[in-house]
């Protein structure tokens, strides 16, 4: 079974600070992803990555930004927390290789509260 | 570009009774369809995926789902729903032309009612 875990379920910070949110997948896929979850709105995507040290903005990539220096490992990263930035976090990862492996295998979230 | 709507935000039902979610789609080529669950508090959980062949697809936990190209839906049923059922469920569409990333609906939260 594929799994995606995520260093914290929940976490609050104060405003300003540097947050650090990681994603571990074991199942060697090329693709990782990170998206907000926000009542009303589904999912958003902020970043995506589909190779070590690559990456590409999503839908809504201000404020934040992101880092994968391993296949395994995807970072995302709040330079300076807002009130507006809270919000549940989740990380996805995919195989590459066509469109048969479009499907995302999901880590359990983080829900992040910025005061 | 590819989109997707789940007419419903919210579905009320009781134990036991059937239940349909509707999910359309819109996309250029071959779309790959997914329903995903999430419960409370979780990550999301692939409940059943559609790339080609038969247009009714079985998943986990008694849920299946119909493709229909020519009304773009791909809506999700289950016979007779148990209150562990209750949970935000979404669709998604892939892309066949090239696109690995799926674009997901917003969502229909499912209450259950003993």
């Amino acid at each position: 079974d594929v799994k995606v875990t995520q260093s914290s379920r929940y976490l609050v910070k104060r405003t300003g600070e540097k947050v650090f949110l990681e994603c571990v997948q074991d199942m060697d896929h090329e693709n990782m992803f990170w998206y907000r979850q926000d009542p009303g709105l589904g999912l958003r995507l902020i970043y995506f990555s589909y190779d070590v040290k690559m990456k590409e903005k999503g839908d809504i990539p201000e404020g934040y930004s992101v880092s994968r220096e391993k296949k395994e490992r995807f970072s995302l990263i709040l330079e300076s927390a807002s009130t507006n930035q809270t919000s549940m976090y989740l990380c996805a990862s995919s195989l590459s290789g066509g469109t048969m492996y479009n499907e995302q295998f999901f880590g359990p979230g983080t829900r992040l509260t910025v005061l | 570009a590819q989109s997707v709507t789940q007419p419903d935000i919210h579905i009320t039902v009781s134990e036991g009774a059937s239940l349909e979610l509707r999910c359309n789609y819109s996309y250029g080529a071959t779309p790959y369809l997914f329903w995903y669950v999430q419960s409370p508090g979780q990550g999301l959980q692939l409940l059943l995926k559609y790339f080609s062949g038969d247009t009714l697809v079985q998943g986990i936990k008694g849920f299946e789902a119909e493709f229909k190209r020519s009304q773009s839906s791909f809506n999700l049923r289950k016979p007779s729903v148990h209150w562990s059922d209750a949970a935000e469920y979404f669709c998604a569409v892939g892309g066949s032309g090239g696109s690995y990333i799926p674009t997901f609906g917003r969502g229909t939260s499912l209450i259950v009612h003993p």
